[in-house]
């Protein structure tokens, strides 16, 4: 099946830096979506981003489909930022069930 | 609704008792989805809905699981003689099916089986 792997797994920011998130994916995807869970354990949608550029607020994200990878980019970190980010794809089969990555841990100090 | 909503937020059961887990998706989204997430682990597909129907059942991890969707809305996740490694958050998420694939996930219930 599809793999998908996500780097770095785990990132210690202090405050205010910026930061590049990395997903890559082994076979062509349908959809593609970032996502934040918060120490409470909530998925948050970021993006749908099967390809192209989104920006919101400080963050944004670029997905090359025929390069088989996908960025999200954190801009002037924040403490809330913290938690843990996944990226999800669905393989081309109709079915639109989403295979996480292991996601990237990030922790942002103040 | 204005979000997905998941019922019980927690749920402790014995070894060997059954549950059943709720899952109310966004109103008017016909496409419905089960993960299931360990502690500690990534998000893992169990099953999906179109409608009241389930095209794919392929990540149920054994017989005592089962799900079910009413009226193309609310869906039950059923686990039959719980065991420990049972024991996960279990999410739901929903989407439109139509011109978004985009899902949206609910907050999950962690199940403890003791």
């Amino acid at each position: 099946g599809i793999q998908v792997e996500q780097s770095p797994p785990d990132l210690i920011l202090q405050e205010g830096a910026n930061s590049t998130l990395r997903c890559n994916f082994s076979d062509s995807v349908n959809n593609l979506q970032w996502f934040h869970q918060n120490p409470w354990g909530q998925l948050i949608n970021l993006f749908y981003i099967p390809s192209g550029t989104k920006q919101n607020g400080r963050l944004s994200a670029t997905t090359v489909a025929t390069e088989r990878y996908s960025l999200l980019y954190i801009s002037s970190s924040q403490t809330t930022d913290s938690g843990v980010y996944f990226c999800a794809v669905d393989r081309d089969s109709g079915t639109y069930k989403y295979i996480f990555g292991t996601g990237t841990r990030l922790k942002v100090l103040a | 609704g204005a979000g997905v909503s998941q019922s019980p937020s927690n749920k402790v059961t014995e070894k060997g008792k059954d549950v059943e887990l709720r899952c109310d998706p966004i109103s008017g989204h016909t496409a419905l989805y089960w993960y299931r997430q360990s502690l500690g682990q990534g998000l893992e597909f169990l099953i999906y809905f179109q409608g009241n129907s389930a095209p794919d059942k392929s990540g149920l991890p054994s017989d005592r699981f089962s799900a079910e969707r009413t009226g193309g809305s609310v869906s039950t996740l059923t686990i039959q003689r719980t065991q420990q490694e049972d024991s996960a958050v279990y999410l739901c998420a929903s989407s439109s099916g139509q011109s978004s694939y985009e899902q949206y996930f609910g907050p999950g219930t962690r199940l403890t089986v003791t």
